[in-house]
Order: structure tokens, then sequence, then C-alpha cells
């Protein structure tokens, strides 16, 4: 299993939409998890942190499931602006270094 | 607060040239710096993580005197290209800690090279 997996998607909905993505990790270990937002050519954007069970905020939901090692996020009402690329971020401990490993994104497009 | 700049946003050079990034703090001390490559379609993927002050930590398969990193104050710190090639042609971020966490990252707009 990859460190971190994500279904890259693209996912077209229409506006007002509910939407979920998951992720999926292969360190069991790992106690917390980021969801960020990237727009085209831009940088990275912290969207979500996790730390326990899950996290809400606003029409945003992350929600953490250890037992299968995934993470998922739910966008509600989806706005023209929620368009972008979500990445899945776990932290990992390699060696004595700690990083970020990234997924690969899920590409989201909301159309009018 | 906790803002991030990068500089050059872009930049367009010649095979063998040398370039210079430059990724400041601009309201907080950084501790530790990132630096990141993604290609098109791609994830980020962590090159090196310098702390002020020492030398860059190198992660697996990026060559240290391609990639050449100083971090020299807390608020400062630069990736420098060496004899770039068209396979060099990515977007660079670099992320700077306040903590020297990985968690907490804060990211700076991005470098766009392109090596003709």
């Amino acid at each position: 299993r990859k460190e971190v997996e994500q279904d890259p998607g693209p996912f077209n909905v229409p506006e007002g939409a509910t939407v979920a993505f998951n992720c999926t990790y292969s360190n069991s270990a790992s106690q917390s998890f980021f969801w960020y937002r990237q727009d085209c050519r831009k940088e990275p954007k912290l969207l979500m942190s996790v730390y326990s069970s899950g996290n809400e905020d606003g029409r945003f939901t992350a929600q953490l499931n250890r037992a299968s090692q995934y993470i998922s996020l739910l966008i509600r009402d989806s706005k023209l602006s929620d368009s972008a690329t979500y990445l899945c971020v776990v932290p990992s401990n390699a060696g004595n270094n700690r990083k970020l490993i990234w997924g690969l994104g899920t590409s989201l497009a909301v159309n009018p | 607060g906790a803002v991030v700049s990068q500089h050059p946003s872009r930049v367009i050079c010649k095979s063998g040239t040398s370039v210079k990034i430059e990724c400041r703090s601009l309201d907080f001390q950084a501790t530790t710096m990132f630096w990141y490559r993604q290609f098109p379609k791609q994830s980020l993927m962590l090159m090196a993580t310098s702390n002020e002050g020492s030398k860059a930590t190198y992660e697996q398969g990026v060559e240290k005197d391609k990639f050449l990193i100083n971090h020299a104050s807390l608020t400062l710190s630069t990736l420098t290209v060496t004899s770039a090639h068209p396979e060099d042609s990515s977007f660079y971020i670099c992320s700077a800690s306040v903590s020297g966490l990985a968690d907490t990252q804060y990211f700076g707009p991005g470098t766009r090279l392109t090596v003709l």
C-alpha cells in the first residue's frame, strides 16, 4: 500500500451537491492528518486538521477511521469556488526526520 | 500572520545556468524551512529540510550538489538550482515552521521554473 493514496478523480458535481473524498494511509501509528486545498499553479493551503475521530468546519467535515486507516473529506452544498485539488497529508516519522507525506490529490470541479 | 514569501515567482532560464530562489518568513522566525518540488499532476515531493545555521537534510534521490540550500538566518532560506536542465523545470515551493515541527508549515506562493 502506498503511504498516502487518493482517488485522483476528477469529480464533476453540480453546485449545491454533496461530495466526499477518501484517503487511505499505510502507517497505522499516524496520529494526525491534514486536508489541504491547492488551486491550479498555487501553493497548498491548509483546509482542515484531524487529530481524533473527526473535525467539522462549516460545510466541510473530515472523518477518521483508524481501524480501516482512511480519512474522508465531505463537502456539503458545493460552491463554484470549491473547485480545486484536495490533498490528503499524513506526517511521517522517517528516521530522525518528521515530514509530511502528500497524496496525489483529488480534483474537484463544481459546475454551475 | 505567518506569511511566507518566495522570490522570484516565475523564472525562465537557459540550460546550464544557475537559478536562486529565496524563501522568507515575513512576520515570524522560522526554525525550519522545507523545500518541495511539484511536477504537473503530481504530488508535492519534499526535497530537503533546512534548519537555521546547519546543513540541510536532503531526501533520498535529491542531489545536494545540484540543489544548494542555505539557511543563513531565521527568516531566509535559499535554494540554488545549479546547472539547470529542462528536466529541472518544475514548481518549487518552500514552507516554514516556527516550532520545527513538520505538522505546522506555512507555505510560500511557489516559484515556477522553466529551463529552456
